[in-house]
């Protein structure tokens, strides 16, 4: 059964870079997973942010960021402002049409 | 501009089934693919199948396997998500999501969404 981490929470303060990470239970995670981050406020529908782990979404802001750091992909904002106050979500690919959301951060901005 | 909407809220109960539609318009509904997502009441996103607008071709989460179906209507360019056999802990929000149309399409991601589909599931 494949686990897809993210930080329970974190926090950030107005103005301040943060980066959030999507791991593998067992394993890294590399490009070969196509990660894709989502954006999600309460009572919204998911919003992409970023797609095979470095392209922006039409219309996301150039402070929201993809990348990979070590063995996992990471979502950078740098320069939070309080309106990205959010729930982040990484997806993986695992291949053969089959994909795994992570448990999701919540970020805090304050 | 590319729109799905999904039919309204449902209650159920446990032992039933629901089926939950996604009208898609604003692009070419079989060169694409589309994904069914929930959420669980305070919960994250839970991933639970994809089906190919192109060719039916359908993957499902292992743990619904059995429970539930993926198909659709070309004709109307209309995706379905039908769930059976309800318990309590099937009451979420359910999404649908836009994505690729193969297994080995070059993408991987879900780039426009529903907005979601209530099914409450109580005696």
């Amino acid at each position: 059964q494949t686990v897809v981490t993210q930080e329970p929470s974190f926090s950030v303060s107005p103005g301040g870079t943060v980066t959030l990470t999507c791991g593998l239970s067992s394993g890294s995670v590399s490009t070969s997973y196509y990660p894709s981050w989502y954006q999600q406020t309460p009572g919204q529908a998911p919003r992409t942010l970023i797609y095979n782990t470095i392209s922006r979404s039409s219309g996301v802001p150039d402070r929201f960021s993809g990348s990979i750091l070590g063995n996992k992909a990471a979502l950078t904002i740098t320069g939070a402002q309080a309106d990205d106050e959010s729930d982040y979500y990484c997806v993986l690919y695992m291949g053969s049409g089959i994909w795994v959301f992570g448990g999701g951060t919540k970020l805090t901005v304050l | 501009q590319v729109q799905l909407v999904q039919s309204g809220a449902e209650v159920k109960k446990p032992g039933a089934s629901v089926k939950v539609s996604c009208k898609a318009s604003g692009y070419t509904f079989t060169s694409y693919g589309i994904s069914w997502v929930r959420q669980a009441p305070g919960q994250g996103l839970e991933w639970m199948g994809w089906i190919s607008a192109y060719n039916g071709n359908t993957k499902y989460a292992q743990k619904l396997q059995g429970r539930v179906t993926m198909i659709t209507d070309r004709s109307t360019s209309t995706a379905y998500m039908e769930l059976r056999s309800l318990g309590s802990d099937d009451t979420a929000v359910y999404y649908c999501a836009r994505g690729p149309h193969s297994y080995n399409s070059g993408w991987y991601y879900f780039d426009y969404w529903g907005q979601g589909t209530l099914v409450t599931v109580s005696s």
